[in-house]
């Protein structure tokens, strides 16, 4: 079975700082690694993922995620936030054994920026 | 456009009443899964079905069914037994042996 910890609930940020979410995992198995976002009242947005190869993954909005094997780790990072980052993001994994398996999704850390 | 909608956005339902959440794809994604949110509990699964016809539940499926008669399409009938409906309902779909999920826009079920 997998699991995942986001350990912040919440992250106040001002506007143009850098932020740092942070995700680790369990598993006896290797996995997929996802960050999804969610915006108030809509549904969860891929953000980015990591299948394999590079374990520095990044988005088309500046955000960027990096695969740790050793900790069982994949924070999610971007050096300049702006007020329209202001959501809620997961992280979420799931096996790559083949066949179909379940994801465990983490219980989400909410990204305050500050103007 | 392609995706995955969900409808109604928002609904109210009495007490001691069934509904009935839309979710159809055109992403020609063979499974379908629906996800409850509530507020600090991130998402539990409900129901999931990999192939038409076929659907298992998931960890809180008590309260829920579900179809899938076509492929595009997996609706969530939330029935009376379930004693706290209440939540943001979530339809997702990806490749039966794929590896990514993407997701509606999701509906507000408020009982009142």
């Amino acid at each position: 079975a997998q699991s995942v910890t986001q350990l912040d609930s919440q992250v106040p940020v001002f506007e143009e700082a850098p932020v740092e979410l942070r995700c680790n995992y369990s598993s006896s198995v290797s996995v997929y690694l996802f960050w999804y976002v969610q915006y108030p009242n809509q549904g969860l947005q891929l953000l980015l993922k990591y299948l394999s190869g590079s374990t520095l993954v990044e988005s088309i909005n500046g955000f960027e995620a990096e695969f740790n094997k050793s900790q069982t780790s994949f924070h999610l990072r971007k050096p300049s936030v702006h007020i329209s980052d202001t959501a809620e993001y997961f992280c979420a994994v799931i096996p790559n054994s083949g066949g179909y398996q379940k994801v465990t999704f983490g219980t989400g850390t909410k990204l305050q920026v500050i103007p | 456009d392609g995706g995955i909608t969900q409808s109604p956005k928002y609904l109210f339902r009495k007490e001691g009443q069934n509904v009935t959440l839309s979710c159809e794809q055109n992403l020609n994604h063979d499974a379908m899964y629906w996800y409850r949110q509530d507020p600090g509990q991130g998402l539990r699964l409900i129901y999931y079905s990999q192939i038409v016809n076929d659907f298992q539940k998931g960890d809180i499926a008590e309260g829920y069914s579900v179809s899938r008669e076509k492929k595009e399409s997996f609706p969530l009938t939330v029935t009376s037994a379930q004693k706290n409906p209440t939540a943001f309902y979530l339809c997702a779909a990806g490749r039966a042996s794929g590896n990514t999920i993407y997701f509606g826009e999701g509906s507000w079920l408020t009982v009142v």
